[in-house]
């Protein structure tokens, strides 16, 4: 069974600087992609990265990098330069290749950007 | 390009009321699922479908029911609501497993049962 835990369930970073949130996932399998989602207050679902397991280079997206350690089985996601507009929650999640339509959520960190 | 699109967007339902939630996508994708959010539970997946006319369950499947007949729609029914129910109910789609354009989510279902 898989399983993702991000064990800050809140954070806080002062604006301009860089924040690092946690995730570590639990699989047996060897071909799965790891993902980070957004959700603001608004509530909508907003897609940041993507991580594939057999991806040698970590993912970057703008702002976003994920930290992919795959002995370890961690794939934190950093936030570089942090803006006002990244207070939200942030989703941790993963899917085996072989199981499209399948996502696997951890519980969600609540990050707070300080002016 | 409307992407996944949910509705109603809330709801207040008694209990032993059914209901369905309705879900649509306009992208082609095969895979579609739905998810529900609880407060400080993440979002858990309730039933997910690989294509039309396949459906399976999911992490917290009972109470839900799914049919997909066609690629575009991806219903999740309540039978009998009960308070335990009440949610954030969630559609997404995919291309394929997510990859790197992600699973695409429709705005959210507020449900509240009484």
């Amino acid at each position: 069974a898989q399983k993702i835990t991000q064990t800050q369930p809140g954070m806080f970073v002062q604006e301009k600087e860089a924040v690092t949130l946690d995730c570590t996932y639990d699989t047996s399998d060897q071909s799965y992609g790891l993902f980070w989602y957004k959700q603001p207050s608004s509530g909508e679902m907003i897609f940041l990265i993507y991580q594939g397991s057999y991806d040698e280079q970590n993912a970057t997206e703008g702002r976003y990098s994920l930290n992919f350690q795959k002995a370890r089985k961690s794939a934190n996601l950093v936030i570089s330069a942090s803006q006002l507009g990244d207070s939200a929650m942030y989703f941790c999640a993963m899917s085996r290749y072989n199981q499209g339509g399948k996502l696997i959520f951890g519980q969600g960190t609540e990050l707070s950007v300080k002016p | 390009n409307a992407g996944v699109t949910q509705t109603p967007k809330f709801q207040v339902l008694k209990t032993g009321q059914s209901m369905t939630l309705q879900c649509a996508q306009d992208m082609n994708h095969e895979y579609m699922s739905w998810y529900r959010q609880d407060p400080g539970m993440g979002l858990r997946l309730i039933h997910y479908s690989v294509g039309a006319g396949i459906t399976d369950q999911g992490e917290v499947p009972n109470g839900y029911n799914v049919s997909r007949s066609t690629t575009e729609d991806f219903p999740l029914r309540l039978l009998s609501a009960a308070p335990s129910q009440t949610s954030v109910y969630f559609c997404a789609s995919s291309y394929d497993f997510g990859g790197n354009t992600g699973y695409t989510f429709g705005s959210g279902t507020r449900l509240t049962v009484v």
